[in-house]
């Protein structure tokens, strides 16, 4: 079975620090990786995708992808009050295939 | 405009009735999805549409019957509705279902709360 990890946290850090979201998954075979961020009463909103081994940024935010070590984190830098919000990891298999979430890490970033 | 909308956003009904959820998306996607995020927030895929096609049919109960008149709407239809069935039922869009680089948009969401 298909099983994606996130820790659930609360992961606390203070505001300008870099929060670090880790999350693993158990298929092999997977290939297409994703973050999104749901504020609490709201809907996921996808923040960043990532496919191939190795560092992607964007703004603040950077995806690093293991394939190896079946890893993908999300550093998010000069975090901000606002970036407070529970952290969803995705991931997909082959074309067609479902899309698994984790079950989220709560992020609390301190004014 | 909204790219993903659902209706109703609240939904407060008692145990045994029957109820609907509709989603409409104007992104022009071919496929859309139906999750169910409970209590603890884990987000987990109920059914998936391609071009009005069922592709993916998770385990589901068979009071839950997904329905898709067009690829721009996808409704969910509940029957004998139980307390356990009380959770946040999100709708999703993406472009191509069998597209490595897709992606999910997702509507805002309908609590269904069962008494």
């Amino acid at each position: 079975q298909k099983e994606v990890e996130q820790n659930s946290g609360p992961l606390s850090v203070p505001e300008g620090a870099i929060a670090s979201l880790n999350c693993t998954y158990s298929d092999r075979g997977s290939q297409s990786f994703f973050w999104y961020r749901q504020y609490s009463g709201k809907s996921p909103e996808l923040i960043m995708s990532i496919y191939s081994n190795g560092d992607k940024e964007d703004g603040r935010f950077t995806a690093q992808l293991n394939k190896a070590s079946q890893y993908v984190s999300l550093l998010i830098r000069d975090s901000q009050p606002s970036d407070s919000a529970t952290y969803l990891c995705a991931v997909r298999g082959n074309y067609g295939q479902n899309f698994v979430f984790g079950p989220g890490t709560r992020l609390s970033v301190l004014p | 405009d909204t790219a993903v909308s659902q209706t109703p956003k609240y939904l407060v009904t008692q145990m045994g009735n029957d109820k609907s959820i509709k989603c409409e998306q104007n992104l022009g996607h071919d496929t859309m999805y139906w999750y169910k995020q409970d209590s603890k927030k884990f987000l987990k895929i109920m059914f998936s549409y391609n071009n009005k096609e069922l592709i993916i049919n998770e385990t589901v109960p068979n009071r839950f019957s997904p329905k898709s008149p067009d690829k721009a709407h996808l409704n969910l239809h509940i029957n004998s509705l139980e307390l356990g069935d009380s959770a946040v039922y999100f709708c999703a869009s993406s472009r191509a279902g069998t597209v490595l680089t897709d992606t999910q948009y997702f509507g805002p969401g309908t609590r269904l709360t069962v008494l």
